[in-house]
């Protein structure tokens, strides 16, 4: 069975430093991956997907992902973090031919301004 | 488009009520999950629904949860009797046809408190 390790329970960034969010998965065939971010008291909303092609996925509000295929990671990444980043972000995985998407534990990110 | 659409957005409910949460997933996506999430578990998919059937129902925790889909605009996750430990986020979320690769897209949640 699919499955997603979000290593850090909490990443603290100074506003305007690099932000990095870590993600590790495991699948039995080709990964299709995502990153979901999750405001206090929202749902979930996507940010970007790596389904096949580049391994550098730009996405939404200026967040881009890494496949490496060789680490079995799709880190989160972006250039300069702002104090509204603060949220919770969730990788997930979805394997070949499979619905389910699971998801690992989240990241808690603290911009601190 | 106004995305996944749940309702109630917060219930509290006393232990051993009937609660029931409602969906209204995106017009024409073929599939629609429910997934509940806690402190404790993160998030768990509940079950899931292809053009209105029931795929896989293997995360619902027993039978005091039962989950339709009368159509393909409405769905419900029933919980009866309602125990304190039921207290979680639902959530709702729908996506297109079966490529693995299409986006799952999720409701606001329904905040849940059985006290």
């Amino acid at each position: 069975a699919q499955s997603v390790a979000q290593p850090e329970d909490q990443v603290n960034v100074a506003e305007g430093n690099p932000l990095t969010v870590k993600c590790t998965y495991s699948v039995s065939g080709n990964p299709y991956l995502f990153w979901y971010v999750q405001y206090p008291n929202r749902g979930l909303q996507f940010l970007l997907k790596y389904i096949t092609g580049d391994n550098l996925v730009k996405g939404s509000y200026g967040f881009e992902a890494e496949f490496n295929k060789s680490q079995t990671s799709f880190h989160l990444k972006k250039p300069s973090a702002l104090v509204s980043d603060s949220a919770l972000y969730f990788c997930a995985v979805r394997d070949y031919g499979n619905n389910r998407l699971a998801f690992g534990k989240g990241n808690q990110v603290v911009v601190i301004p | 488009d106004a995305g996944v659409i749940q309702s109630p957005r917060h219930e509290v409910t006393e232990m051993g009520q009937e609660v029931t949460l409602r969906c209204k997933p995106i017009s024409g996506h073929d599939y629609l999950f429910w997934y509940r999430q806690t402190m404790m578990r993160g998030l768990e998919l509940l079950i899931y629904f292809n053009n209105n059937v029931p795929i896989d129902d293997s995360g619902m925790p027993e039978d005091r949860f039962s989950a339709k889909m009368p159509n393909a605009s409405f769905s419900t996750l029933k919980i009866q009797p309602s125990e304190p430990r039921d207290s979680a986020v639902y959530f709702c979320a729908s996506s297109p046809d079966r490529s693995s690769g299409n986006t799952i897209y999720f409701g606001e949640g329904s905040w849940l408190t059985v006290v």
